[in-house]
């Protein structure tokens, strides 16, 4: 199906795991970003990558890592998953404006509820 | 720099308005709204760019204030369906890496 999909949907692990949360998009969309949602935080970006092979920090990167090697796929990794690591999480992507152009909408995933015991 | 929202939250009857601002201590290239309903993902609403330009969406529209870096969201007659948590994105610079930094959210509840 065409879209940006998010798999699993609901995931729950224990203190210690490795945990990864994968991201698809059939749109060949350049840019891919991976938000967490927590109450009282509102969206805030974990990593982001402007194209296959480049990735950068977010603001919160920390216990995080990501890979792209293709285009259409951003899988996040939390390598040893802790509580405070329970959140929605949340993938997007959006088409590349180019330098000095106007900003394009970001298309989300339905989202990755990660509940850590 | 996360600009701020406000208000927090707002309690609506069908049929009224409300604004909802965005601010930043940032000069801002441009500001994103979307709106998030329980338990779903965010959908965009509308992009405004510096210039002061102002865009409309059936009943909700917006502005952006260069000078004050500010941009007001403008719902009007609301509707049950527009309940649900407003965001606003901000992007600095239409540089190499396109990023928003995001505000934390306006809560708007619409009762019948």
């Amino acid at each position: 199906d065409a879209g940006i999909t998010q798999s699993p949907r609901y995931k729950i692990t224990e203190t210690g795991r490795q945990v990864t949360l994968m991201c698809h998009q059939t749109w060949s969309h350049s840019y891919m970003f991976w938000y967490r949602q927590d109450l009282g935080h509102g969206l805030r970006l974990i990593y982001y990558s402007a194209a296959a092979d480049i990735t950068d920090k977010g603001e919160v990167p920390d216990g995080y890592v990501v890979s792209r090697s293709k285009t259409e796929n951003f899988p996040l990794t939390l390598e040893s998953a802790t509580r405070s690591q329970t959140s929605v999480y949340f993938c997007a992507s959006t088409r590349s404006p180019g330098l000095d152009s106007p900003p394009l909408e970001q298309y989300f995933g339905p989202g990755t509820r990660l509940t850590v015991t | 720099q996360q600009p701020v929202q406000s208000p927090q939250a707002v309690i609506l009857r069908e049929g009224e308005d409300a604004v909802i601002n965005c601010s930043s201590s940032k000069a801002l290239y441009s500001v994103h709204w979307y709106r998030q309903k329980h338990g779903e993902a965010p959908v965009f609403l509308m992009i405004l760019l510096k210039g002061g330009e102002q865009k409309g969406h059936e009943k909700i529209s917006a502005s952006f204030n260069e000078k004050k870096q500010q941009s007001s969201l403008y719902l009007t007659a609301s509707q049950l369906s527009y309940s649900g948590t407003y965001f606003c994105g901000t992007e600095s610079n239409a540089g190499n890496n396109r990023k928003l930094i995001w505000g934390l959210g306006t809560s708007l509840a619409v009762n019948p």
